[in-house]
């Protein structure tokens, strides 16, 4: 079965370092989101891809955020200097988006990031 | 202000029984509605979508109803199962200004099914 991937799965570090996430979405998936969860909280949007494009934004993107999905397949999420307050479930799901905006995210098990 | 709310934080019942887990919205402008089912440290799983032409979508023991002129959907389980004891979220989307389709999420129901 080939749904999402993530890599890692947990991830710890100090104030400051900066992390890299990757997601590999279902194969035929031209669509990938990712979106940030914590405790007692649902999932909340970040950004999202169409193909290698990144479409949309959320304000909760600081600058230290940044994503990429150079080939339009796989997607990478960097956090820079990271703070305590980036410790999150960080979730990655894609979708086969047609024309109407009523496409089924799909998502992967997410990487827990601890920042101490 | 949240745009998906889900009320109760938890709820239980009995195995066989039936369960009811409710979801309000706030935009007019959302037309499709997912809900999701969460074990602890994993990713949300797909359960079952409606879209805002409908209202009623049915998936084995999952029935969702989605009544528009009140903004409210509702998720019933029949019968309930242990297996089922899990965070359920309802989420979201619609094509309108910047949106294309990403998800609001409310912030879950707790379920546990007693044997």
């Amino acid at each position: 079965d080939t749904g999402v991937s993530q890599n890692p799965r947990h991830k710890i570090t100090k104030r400051g370092q900066n992390v890299t996430f990757r997601c590999d979405p279902i194969s035929e998936h031209n669509r990938l989101y990712w979106y940030r969860q914590t405790l007692g909280q649902g999932p909340e949007f970040l950004t999202y891809f169409q193909n290698e494009a990144q479409l949309e934004k959320s304000r909760l993107l600081s600058d230290r955020f940044s994503a990429e999905r150079p080939k339009g397949s796989f997607s990478t999420l960097e956090i820079q200097r990271t703070e305590q307050g980036d410790s999150a479930m960080y979730l990655c799901a894609s979708s086969l988006a047609g024309v109407r905006s009523t496409d089924t995210q799909y998502f992967g098990p997410g990487t827990r990031l601890t920042v101490l | 202000d949240q745009q998906v709310k889900q009320n109760s934080p938890s709820l239980s019942v009995q195995e066989g029984r039936i369960s009811i887990l409710n979801c309000d919205y706030t935009n007019s402008m959302f037309d499709y509605f997912l809900w999701y089912k969460k074990y602890p440290a994993e990713g949300p799983t797909f359960l079952i979508s409606i879209s805002s032409i409908k209202d009623k979508n049915e998936d084995g023991r999952f029935t969702v109803f989605l009544n528009k002129s009140a903004k409210h959907l509702s998720l019933h389980i029949v019968p309930s199962q242990p297996g089922d004891s899990a965070v359920y979220f309802c989420a979201a989307s619609g094509n309108y200004g910047g949106s294309q389709g990403n998800l609001i999420f409310g912030k879950g129901t707790k379920l546990s099914v007693k044997p």
